[in-house]
């Protein structure tokens, strides 16, 4: 079965760090560009990251620049440093296939609060 | 990179068709084949419902159709049934490798 495992969300207080983690299973992961995904509570979608399939290739939102480092290796991470209140949202993993994401994870819950 | 424009909310009675627009711009939804949709139910991770304007992945309805003019994506629901019942998101490939989603409609089955 395809699919992806987050881990790694919980509370953190404004100006800390959290690294997020997403685990495959079922496909050849290096294959693929994969994306981080959010959506802060009671709001829409939102493209955070993304990266190509060795890693040399990674890009961002401007809101998370500077601030957050999406990387890979047999799993899929998102450094996250300089949290603010607006980071808080569901943080989601997706498959990356010709231009859309086709496989989703469950989601791992991020709070930037003190 | 800012977001797509979707309804807010639109709704129908089952058995009717319904259609939920996504307005970009000609960086994205007007100059990509790469514009996509997805469902999603209250606590649940998003599901992919069209790819590339109008194809639909396997095991998805064929009640669901996308469509494309100019800078506007369309979504249409045909037959419209209460587990239809839910948030939908365009999504469109904006160059350099980003992607842009919509604001999100919500459907309601009347």
């Amino acid at each position: 079965e395809v699919q992806l495992v987050e881990s790694g969300g919980g509370l953190v207080q404004p100006g800390g760090s959290l690294r997020l983690s997403c685990t495959a299973s079922g496909f050849i992961f290096s294959s693929y560009w994969m994306n981080w995904v959010r959506q802060a509570p009671g709001k829409g979608l939102e493209w955070v990251a993304n990266i190509n399939q060795d890693g040399s290739d990674k890009y961002y939102v401007d809101s998370v620049k500077g601030r957050f480092t999406i990387s890979r290796d047999n799993s899929l991470y998102l450094q996250m440093n300089s949290l603010r209140a607006e980071d808080t949202a569901v943080y989601y993993c997706a498959r990356v296939s010709h231009y859309h994401m086709d496989v989703w994870g469950q989601g791992t819950t991020v709070t930037v609060s003190s | 990179q800012s977001a797509l424009t979707q309804p807010a909310s639109v709704s129908g009675s089952p058995g009717q068709s319904i259609t939920i627009s996504c307005t970009g711009t000609s960086n994205d939804v007007g100059s990509y084949n790469f514009v996509s949709w997805y469902q999603q139910h209250p606590g649940t991770a998003p599901k992919l419902m069209i790819y590339e304007v109008s194809k639909r992945p396997s095991g998805v309805s064929n009640r669901f159709s996308g469509s494309r003019s100019g800078n506007t994506a369309s979504l249409t629901i045909s037959g419209l049934q209460a587990e239809d019942e839910a948030d939908y998101y365009c999504c469109s490939y904006a160059g350099s490798s980003t992607f842009v989603f919509g604001t999100g409609t919500k459907v309601t089955v009347l």
